[in-house]
């Protein structure tokens, strides 16, 4: 399987851990998107990187959250001191480039309790 | 307002019906518009991707842009129950950053 791999595919922690989620993207794509979606909405750009840069982070992206992409391959996300409202799917994504579709992976599910 | 609105439904077709599914946009500079399938608790998955205005087929979508109205639909013929889904419509352009924006997602259900 050549798509995106996330993992874990569901990571349960109790509020105040932190967590680290991994995204392998499709191995020609240089482009590398976070998305976070919550129930019955869409999913919200969170940032993106072209291959190691990080060129934009959302406003939804707080102080709590950084997301590394070493050497434009792999990626990770983290979240400290996770609060219960960071409960949500957290998808990445992959593209070749501007304005190429994204291919996604299937999301990590976080629950905070 | 949200840049992009979608109607959440839910909508419920019979099987074989033709299912049409809609988004309006609010900025210009959006010029790649995209529909996804999500399917539950898995990730989106790209249907049909159309640059500008026109229409686009891929067997039984039909995939239509109006930039004059910002206005986008998604047709589907002869509708199955493996078609009940969630339907995201998603766009982006030239907008100050080549991020993609999505709406909230239709779900469908094809009945048998």
């Amino acid at each position: 399987d050549t798509g995106v791999s996330q993992n874990p595919r569901h990571k349960i922690t109790k509020r105040g851990q932190n967590v680290t989620f991994r995204c392998d993207p499709i191995s020609e794509h240089n482009r590398l998107y976070w998305y976070r979606q919550t129930l019955g909405q869409g999913p919200e750009f969170l940032t993106y990187f072209q291959n190691e840069a990080q060129l934009e982070k959302s406003r939804l992206l707080s102080d709590r959250f950084s997301a590394e992409r070493p050497k434009g391959s792999f990626s990770t996300l983290e979240i400290q001191r996770t609060e219960q409202g960071d409960s949500a799917m957290y998808l990445c994504a992959s593209s070749l480039g501007d304005n190429s579709p994204l291919h996604f992976g299937n999301g990590t599910r976080l629950t905070v309790t | 307002q949200k840049e992009v609105e979608q109607d959440p439904g839910p909508l419920s077709v019979p099987e074989g019906a033709i299912v049409s599914l809609n988004c309006t946009y609010s900025n210009s500079a959006f010029q790649y518009f995209m529909w996804y399938r999500q399917y539950s608790r898995k990730g989106p998955e790209l249907l049909m991707y159309t640059y500008s205005s026109g229409n686009k087929e891929d067997g039984r979508f039909t995939a239509q842009v109006d930039k004059s109205s910002k206005y986008i639909s998604l047709f589907i013929r002869d509708s199955q129950p493996s078609d009940s889904a969630t339907y995201l419509c998603a766009m982006s352009g030239n907008t100050g950053g080549f991020k993609t924006i999505f709406g909230a997602g239709t779900r469908l259900f094809v009945k048998a």
